[in-house]
C-alpha cells in the first residue's frame, strides 16, 4: 500500500478553471513538500510546510498543511497550458529528515 | 553551476548486462539519493547516501548496488540486469544547510532492458 496518497491521478481542465490535488498520510508530515514534473524532465521544486495550518504561495498556485499534518493540498488558480505537467507531493514520515516518500502523482492537463 | 548532471541519458541493454548510472553534483551537498519512477508508482527510493563514503538502502534497493566514493558523485551499478528493472532512473541531492530543504533533481536516466 502507498504511504503517501494522490488524488485525483489525472485531471484535465480548460484554461482559467481552479483545480486542487490532494496529498494524503496516515502518518504525520514532518516536512511536506510538492514538486512539478514536465514530461520527460526532472522534478522543480515548488514549495515545502513544515508547520500544521501552513499555507504558502507562489504565483498562481497555494499550498497547505492541514492542522494535524497528515493532509496537504495543491491548489492552482486560473489555470494556463505552464501549469501543465505531473505533480508529486513528497514528504518525511519519520521525522529523521534523511529521505522523503513520494506519492504516485497528478497528472495535470489545461486545455486552451 | 550545472546542478545535479546524469550520465548517460538513455540506455539500452539486454538481460544479464551490467552497467553503471553516474550522478554528479557541483552544490557540495551531503545527502545524494537515486529514485527509479515507474507509470502509477511515482518515485521509489532506491539507495542513498548522507555522505562521502557512506551508503544506505531504500525502499527498491535489490538488484542494485551504490558507490560514494567522492562527495560529488554517485554512482548506481545494475549487476545483472533484468527487464523489471526498466525504468526512468533519477538522481537527487540535498545540502545539510537548511536540513529540511528541497532536494534537487538531476534530468534522469530511461533505461530499456530487453
Amino acid at each position: 500500500s502507498q504511504e503517501l496518497e494522490q488524488s485525483p491521478q489525472s485531471l484535465i481542465v480548460q484554461e482559467g478553471k481552479n483545480l486542487t490535488i490532494n496529498c494524503t498520510s496516515s502518518k504525520t508530515l514532518y516536512g511536506l513538500y510538492w514538486y512539478k514534473q514536465k514530461y520527460g524532465e526532472g522534478l522543480i521544486f515548488l514549495m515545502m510546510l513544515q508547520k500544521g495550518g501552513e499555507e504558502k504561495s507562489h504565483e498562481k498556485i497555494t499550498a497547505k498543511l492541514d492542522e494535524k499534518k497528515q493532509q496537504s493540498s495543491l491548489h492552482i488558480t486560473a489555470s494556463q497550458p505552464s501549469h501543465a505537467g505531473i505533480y508529486l507531493c513528497g514528504a518525511d514520515l519519520s521525522g529523521g529528515y534523511q529521505k522523503v516518500t513520494f506519492g504516485t502523482g497528478t497528472k495535470l492537463q489545461v486545455i486552451p | 553551476n550545472a546542478g545535479v548532471t546524469q550520465t548517460p541519458k538513455f540506455r539500452v541493454l539486454k538481460t544479464g548486462q551490467s552497467m553503471t548510472l553516474l550522478c554528479a553534483q557541483d552544490m557540495n551537498h551531503e545527502y545524494m539519493y537515486w529514485y527509479r519512477q515507474d507509470p502509477g508508482m511515482g518515485l521509489r527510493l532506491i539507495h542513498y547516501s548522507v555522505g562521502e563514503g557512506t551508503t544506505a538502502k531504500g525502499e527498491v534497493p535489490d538488484g542494485y548496488n551504490v558507490s560514494r566514493l567522492k562527495k560529488q558523485n554517485f554512482l548506481l551499478g545494475l549487476e545483472s540486469a533484468a527487464p523489471s528493472q526498466t525504468s526512468v532512473y533519477f538522481c537527487a541531492s540535498r545540502g545539510l544547510a537548511g536540513t529540511k530543504g528541497e532536494q534537487f533533481f538531476g534530468p534522469g536516466t530511461r533505461l530499456t532492458v530487453l
